[in-house]
């Protein structure tokens, strides 16, 4: 079946560090590919998306390629600031006019000043 | 626009109890989800509506678990009775179309702890 693997947090940076996140995904054909944010105490938020092979999706300084080959679609940032902390989840959507999203399980950003 | 919106914000109660959550999508957002988010984990889907009519329900425990939308705008989301396992964020989340390519708008969820 279809699912996300997401590397296991939590991530702790130095404010202006560089930072990934791993994502890769098992699904047939052509999932679109999302990453979602989710600040403390507030509910997901969509980061950035990428429905077809080799489109970025950026937002915010984030970015992240659809690599069909790799099967994945790694969260990047060049220099994370503080108010970056918050948890990442990578999320695929499959299926026709069903497009219910399966989430990988997280992963908790925590950036120092 | 208004964002999805969700009560109440935080429920306890005790197993073998009832409750039920409420859900607003945004205005003239067709399709409706109900996620479940254990602590620690990716939320996962339990049903989805377009407009009054369910697409998926696969992943629902119908035993114990029961979701209407009526009129094909807001929604609720019931349990009884409710296990432990249970304990969980339960976030509604809305998309003006149902296809794989839509972003879904998520509200702050409920946070249900059963004692």
């Amino acid at each position: 079946g279809n699912s996300v693997t997401q590397m296991e947090g939590p991530v702790t940076l130095s404010e202006e560090a560089f930072l990934t996140i791993n994502c890769t995904y098992t699904a047939t054909g052509y999932p679109s590919l999302f990453w979602y944010v989710q600040y403390p105490g507030e509910g997901l938020q969509l980061l950035l998306k990428a429905t077809k092979a080799d489109d970025k999706g950026s937002n915010k300084g984030f970015e992240a390629t659809y690599r069909k080959e790799t099967t994945s679609f790694h969260l990047e940032k060049g220099s994370v600031q503080v108010s970056d902390s918050a948890v990442y989840f990578c999320a695929l959507s499959h299926g026709g006019s069903q497009g219910n999203l399966i989430f990988g399980k997280g992963t908790k950003l925590s950036v120092k000043p | 626009e208004a964002g999805v919106a969700q009560s109440p914000r935080y429920k306890i109660i005790e197993k073998r109890q009832s409750v039920a959550f409420w859900c607003n999508p945004i205005s003239g957002h067709a399709t409706l989800y109900w996620y479940q988010q254990i602590l620690g984990q990716g939320p996962k889907l339990l049903i989805q509506f377009q407009n009054n009519g369910v697409v998926d329900d696969s992943q629902l425990p119908k035993d114990r678990f029961s979701a209407e939308r009526l009129k094909g705008v807001d929604s609720t989301l019931k349990i009884q009775p409710a296990k432990l396992e249970d304990s969980a964020v339960y976030l509604c989340a809305s998309s003006p179309r149902g296809d794989r390519g839509a972003p879904q708008h998520f509200g702050d969820g409920t946070r249900l702890s059963i004692l």
